[in-house]
């Protein structure tokens, strides 16, 4: 069966550190992920998808299929990155399936 | 394009009262899902349909809820009576085949 994890609910860091959200799937297809974010009481919207390969607010996502992963990273945190975090695969047809989301939290 | 328009975004009702939550999708997409956001199961997909036939409606939780999409630019969720174990934020998303999906701002239900 398809699945999303993300092991973190919670992820917090320091202004400046290193941030990585970790997500791992399992689907038996050609997989398609993508990492949503999600402000404060606002509606979820793309960060990234693996097949841009782009760097959007300075984070960057590699599909690696060996080990079923697609970590989001970004070198140096800022204080509005904190928001929720979901990684989502797109299963054949077009539903989203996401996990259960990592909040991050930077602080000064 | 104003973008998915979901109605009404907060809504507080009784314990056995119908609730009913609509979507407007962007024009031209013709997929739409509906998703649940809570604490303890994060986003769960409810119902998907694409040109306005649902096309898998497993993720619904029992007979209490319903979906419907009478035309391409309209759809609800209707939830028949309510129950506290309902409350949660409720996403309508759409998109064309094979593109990005786009989020509604949500409802924010709460059932007492």
């Amino acid at each position: 069966a398809q699945r999303v994890t993300q092991p973190e609910k919670l992820l917090s860091v320091f202004k400046g550190a290193p941030v990585e959200l970790k997500c791992n799937y399992s689907y038996s297809g050609s997989p398609e992920l993508f990492w949503y974010v999600q402000y404060s009481r606002q509606r979820l919207q793309l960060l990234l998808r693996h097949i841009s390969r782009e760097s959007i607010k300075g984070f960057t996502a590699d599909l690696n299929k060996g080990e079923t992963s697609f970590h989001l990273k970004k070198p140096f945190a800022q204080e509005e990155d904190s928001a929720m975090y979901y990684c989502a695969l797109k299963q054949a047809g077009t539903a989203l399936i996401f996990g259960k989301g990592t909040t991050l939290s930077v602080s000064s | 394009d104003a973008g998915v328009i979901q109605s009404p975004r907060h809504e507080v009702t009784e314990m056995g009262q119908e609730v009913t939550l609509r979507c407007k999708p962007i024009s031209g997409h013709d997929y739409l899902f509906w998703y649940r956001q809570t604490m303890m199961r994060g986003l769960e997909l409810l119902i998907y349909f694409n040109n306005n036939v649902p096309i898998d409606d497993s993720g619904m939780p029992e007979d209490r809820f319903s979906a419907k999409m009478p035309n391409a630019s309209f759809s609800t969720l209707k939830i028949q009576p309510s129950e506290p174990r309902d409350s949660a934020v409720y996403f309508c998303a759409s998109s064309v085949q094979g593109s990005t999906i786009y989020f509604g701002e949500g409802s924010w239900l709460t059932v007492v």
